[in-house]
């Protein structure tokens, strides 16, 4: 199975700032990751799907790159809206897996 | 717009089966690949199987033995069941819609929406 390590597990800034979080993969995953965000109590929300590819709707201070086993999702320009959890997510072979995820919070 | 609501009893005894219903709505169920996912109390998520429109299935090994997802395209509506649960089955599940695409000759894909999510505590 392909094992997906997020890191960091949480992380403080503020309105404004820019945050990177990064997604590594056990092995290559070509561009078979996604990006997902999470809010207490809510559906997760896709954000980024194809490593790299904005989901419609989504504010393009979200922006996804990387391939094979490393990734990362950065956020411009935080907003408000933006503190909640991200995680990452393999599609490239069944089992399909997870990062641990991110906690964003307001500093 | 394609929306997704999971039902079910919230409290399962341990050893019994687990059964869970999501009802598809804005959408017709029968072209697209449907899976379950779950999430344990302070963990990641678990990809748990999909099942298509059409009923092929594909089950996470880890569950395999416990596992069936169904589809009644009738209802619109698919279906989990996880036997012999433990506390260890306690989660929050969750169902999503897969859509998949091509892109430079190859296929990827990704989950997409998903439900609120439904909370079931295995607990005697």
């Amino acid at each position: 199975d392909i094992q997906m390590t997020q890191s960091p597990s949480s992380l403080s800034a503020s309105v404004g700032d820019r945050v990177t979080i990064t997604c590594r993969a056990s092995q290559s995953i070509n561009s078979n990751l996604n990006w997902y965000l999470q809010r207490p109590g809510k559906a997760p929300k896709l954000l980024i799907y194809a490593a790299s590819s904005l989901q419609t709707g989504v504010p393009s201070r979200f922006s996804g790159s990387g391939s094979g086993t490393d990734f990362s999702l950065t956020i411009s320009n935080l907003q408000p809206e933006d503190f909640a959890t991200y995680f990452c997510q393999q599609s490239y072979t069944t089992p399909y897996s997870f990062g641990q995820g991110t906690k964003l919070e307001i500093k | 717009q394609v929306q997704l609501q999971e039902s079910g009893p919230g409290l399962v005894k341990p050893s019994e089966t687990l059964s869970l219903t999501c009802t598809v709505s804005g959408g017709s169920i029968s072209s697209y690949y449907w899976s379950w996912i779950r999430q344990p109390p302070g963990k990641g998520m678990e990809w748990i199987g999909y099942i298509y429109g059409r009923g092929s299935t594909n089950y996470n090994p880890s569950l395999k033995s416990r596992v069936t997802i169904s589809i009644d395209t009738s209802k619109n509506q698919f279906s989990l069941k996880l036997n012999s649960v433990t506390a260890a089955d306690t989660a929050v599940y969750y169902c999503a819609r897969v859509v998949g695409s091509y892109d430079s000759g190859r296929y990827t894909n990704w989950f997409d929406p998903w439900g609120q999510g439904t909370l079931v505590t295995v607990f005697s």
